[in-house]
């Protein structure tokens, strides 16, 4: 069975960094595209970054680039964002979701793990 | 790139068909067949759909149906059921690589 866990959320002071996991089990992670995917409380969804199963390409949102940093170790099975000089407006769910392939879109997605960004 | 417009809410009685719009550019539902669409319940992870514009993964209900024309998607949910109200998001591959829709919520009256 697909499972993809984030770990990572909380409360965190604008201005702050902090660092969400995706740990998945059920396929053979190094051969799947991966993404982060937000959403804000009572907005749609916003992707984030996308990341290739070797590292070699990897895109993010203009709303994030150069604050977030999305890496992955496949030996651990697991995916990472690390997000830094964190605003109010990044509060959200933040989801790590299994890219289908061939940029058709997203086959399954974790349970998501909530940031609030607030002093 | 900016987000694809969806209607904020559709609804419909029990057995009825609704549509859902999904408005793009030419930079992105118009120039790629790579439009998907997720349901989402309250407090849910989103689950797929439709993938590239009408085709449906195993286990999901035939009463889903997706279309494109020009910029626009739609999906279409026939024979409404109870078990449908949730909030449905469309995506299109855009290059960068994706941008979602604007989600809209489904009410079944």
């Amino acid at each position: 069975e697909v499972q993809l866990v984030e770990t990572g959320g909380g409360l965190v002071q604008p201005g702050g960094s902090l660092r969400l996991t995706c740990v998945v089990s059920g396929f053979t992670f190094s051969n799947y595209e991966m993404n982060w995917v937000r959403q804000a409380p009572g907005k749609g969804l916003e992707w984030l970054s996308y990341i290739s199963g070797s590292s070699t390409t990897i895109y993010y949102a203009d709303s994030v680039k150069g604050r977030f940093t999305v890496s992955r170790d496949n030996a651990r099975n697991s995916l990472f964002v690390q997000m830094n000089s964190l605003r109010a407006e990044d509060t959200a769910v933040y989801y790590c979701a299994r890219d289908f392939g061939g940029s058709i879109g997203f086959d399954y997605w974790g349970q998501g793990t909530l940031v609030t960004v607030s002093s | 790139q900016s987000a694809l417009t969806q209607p904020a809410s559709v609804s419909g009685s029990p057995g009825q068909s609704i549509t859902i719009s999904c408005t793009g550019t030419s930079s992105n539902v118009g120039s790629y067949d790579l439009v998907s669409w997720y349901q989402q319940h309250p407090g849910k992870a989103p689950k797929l759909i439709i993938y590239e514009v009408n085709k449906r993964p195993s286990g999901v209900s035939n009463r889903f149906s997706g279309s494109k024309s020009g910029d626009t998607a739609s999906l279409t949910i026939s024979g409404l059921q109870a078990e449908d109200e949730a909030d449905y998001h469309c995506c299109s591959y855009a290059g960068t690589p994706y941008v979602f829709g604007t989600g809209t919520k489904v009410t079944v009256l």
